[in-house]
């Protein structure tokens, strides 16, 4: 079954105490993405990335990192979490650039006390 | 600066029509897309233009004016199962390959 998959799917830390988000997908996508949802905000792109080894920031960067080791597998770090960070995150992945329609992991929510 | 903009909230009643709008304004566009998103759950795709027109898809149309920065996503003989939100969201491609969501619009369909 095509997925894009994140884990953890809840998740509550204290400040200071880094973090990983994995997301796996199965579909070969050149495009990962990771977003953060917040009440009256709507979703945000954090970083983006088109290929392995190629990433860029989104719009909302500040306080996360990324990699693209392997094309299925893109993690967001959160080095030194803070309760500002406390969001419901979405990974998601298409093919083809930003031309494509993405596919959403569940989500992943978390908390920072 | 990049920036789109939807209703926060609409009512409509099962079996109507309704229509939600989008404006954007942003530099290097290359396509739109509406997602659907039930409450707890991750956004779905729901269709995309990239040409000014309407794509037609079952119960659902999307209609694009790039001259104007302007679509709206048209659902037609509403059911309950239709209540979640809509997500409006632009790709650009003015030196990024961004994903822009708007606020989305969230819709209460009551019988």
């Amino acid at each position: 079954e095509a997925q894009v998959t994140q884990n953890p799917r809840y998740l509550i830390t204290v400040t200071g105490k880094k973090l990983t988000v994995t997301c796996s997908q199965n579909m070969n996508h050149e495009y990962m993405s990771w977003y953060r949802q917040d009440p009256g905000l709507g979703l945000r792109q954090i970083y983006y990335s088109m290929n392995v080894e190629v990433t860029d920031k989104g719009d909302v960067p500040e306080g996360y990192k990324v990699s693209r080791k392997e094309k299925r597998n893109f993690p967001l770090i959160l080095e030194s979490p803070s309760p500002n960070q406390t969001s419901l995150y979405f990974c998601a992945s298409t093919w083809g650039g930003n031309t494509g329609e993405l596919f959403f992991g569940e989500g992943s929510r978390l908390t920072v006390l | 600066g990049q920036n789109i903009d939807q209703p926060t909230e609409m009512t409509a009643t099962e079996g109507a029509i309704v229509q939600i709008n989008c404006t954007y304004q942003t530099s290097g566009f290359n396509g739109l897309f509406w997602y659907q998103q039930h409450a707890g759950e991750a956004p779905t795709f729901l269709s995309y233009n990239v040409l000014d027109g309407l794509e037609e898809k079952g119960r659902f149309s999307s209609f694009l004016s790039r001259s104007k920065g302007y679509s709206y996503l048209l659902l037609k003989e509403l059911q309950m199962k239709d209540s979640a939100s809509y997500l409006c969201a632009v790709t650009v491609t003015s030196g990024t390959y961004k994903y822009i969501f708007g606020t989305g619009t969230r819709l209460k369909v009551l019988a």
